[in-house]
C-alpha cells in the first residue's frame, strides 16, 4: 500500500487529453513539492515534472502538473502512442521523513 | 552529459550481503544529495535512502533502515549502497538518482539488478 495513491490505470486515444491523479496528505504533498516521473517500458525512470508544475528542458509542453491541497495532477495533452508507459508521483513525507512514491499509473494510448 | 552508472548488482543468497556502487560523471557530484531506489520485478519505485552532499545526514526507508546504509566518496564522485541480511524481497533493480536537495529525484542511472535467492 503506497502512501501516495494513483489510479492502477489510465487509458484515451491519440489526440486526446488525459489527466493522472495523486493523492496524499498533509505532511506529504500538503507540505511539500511534488514530483512526476515517467517510466517508458524496459528503461530507467525519467524526471517529468518537478516543483509541481515545472518541466525540465526536453519534456514537451504537452505534459503539465499542478497540486491543490493534500492532491496534485499530472495532464498529457495531445496523446502520442510515445507516451504510453508507467507514471509515478512523488513526494516528500515529513513525518516518516522520507520520499513516498505513488503506486504508477500505466497509461495506455488506445 | 550527466551519467549515473551503478553496478555491483548479481545473485546473493539469502542472510548475504551486497554492496552497490555508482559513480557519477559529467556534474559537481560534491553539490547534490544523492538517493537510491529499487523496483522489484513487476512493481512500483520505492525510494530507499538518501545522502546529504556532504555524508553529514541521511535518511533512510522505515522498513531498510538498519540494513540497509548508504555512503559517499566526493574524492571519487562515488555514491555506495550496503545491503546486509539480504531477503528474497530485497530483489529489484537498484537505481543511483540525483537530487537537488532531500526531497527529490532527478536524475536516475540506468539501474542494476540484484537477486536475492538460494
Amino acid at each position: 500500500q503506497s502512501v501516495l495513491t494513483q489510479p492502477p490505470s489510465a487509458s484515451g486515444p491519440p489526440g486526446q487529453r488525459v489527466t493522472i491523479s495523486c493523492s496524499g496528505s498533509r505532511s506529504n504533498i500538503g507540505s511539500n513539492y511534488v514530483y512526476w516521473h515517467q517510466q517508458l517500458p524496459g528503461t530507467a525512470p525519467k524526471l517529468l515534472i518537478y516543483w509541481n508544475n515545472q518541466r525540465p528542458s526536453g519534456v514537451p509542453d504537452r505534459f503539465s502538473g499542478s497540486k491543490s491541497g493534500t492532491s496534485a495532477s499530472l495532464a498529457i495533452s495531445g496523446l502520442q502512442s510515445e507516451d504510453e508507459a508507467d507514471y509515478y508521483c512523488a513526494s516528500w513525507d515529513d513525518s516518516l521523513r522520507a520520499l513516498v512514491f505513488g503506486g504508477g499509473t500505466k497509461l495506455t494510448v488506445l | 552529459e550527466v551519467q549515473l552508472a551503478e553496478s555491483g548488482g548479481g545473485l546473493v543468497q539469502p542472510g548475504g550481503s551486497l554492496r552497490l556502487s555508482c559513480v557519477a560523471s559529467g556534474f559537481a557530484f560534491s553539490n547534490y544529495y544523492m538517493n537510491w531506489v529499487r523496483q522489484a520485478p513487476g512493481r512500483g519505485l520505492e525510494w530507499v535512502a538518501n545522502i546529504k552532499q556532504d555524508g553529514s545526514e541521511e535518511y533512510y526507508a522505515g522498513s531498510l533502515k538498519g540494513r540497509f546504509t548508504i555512503s559517499r566518496d566526493n574524492t571519487k564522485n562515488s555514491v555506495y549502497l550496503q545491503m546486509n541480511s539480504l531477503r528474497a524481497d530485497d530483489t529489484a533493480v537498484y537505481y543511483c538518482a540525483r537530487g537537488d536537495d532531500y526531497q527529490d529525484v532527478g536524475i536516475w542511472g540506468q539501474g542494476t539488478l540484484v537477486t536475492v535467492s538460494s
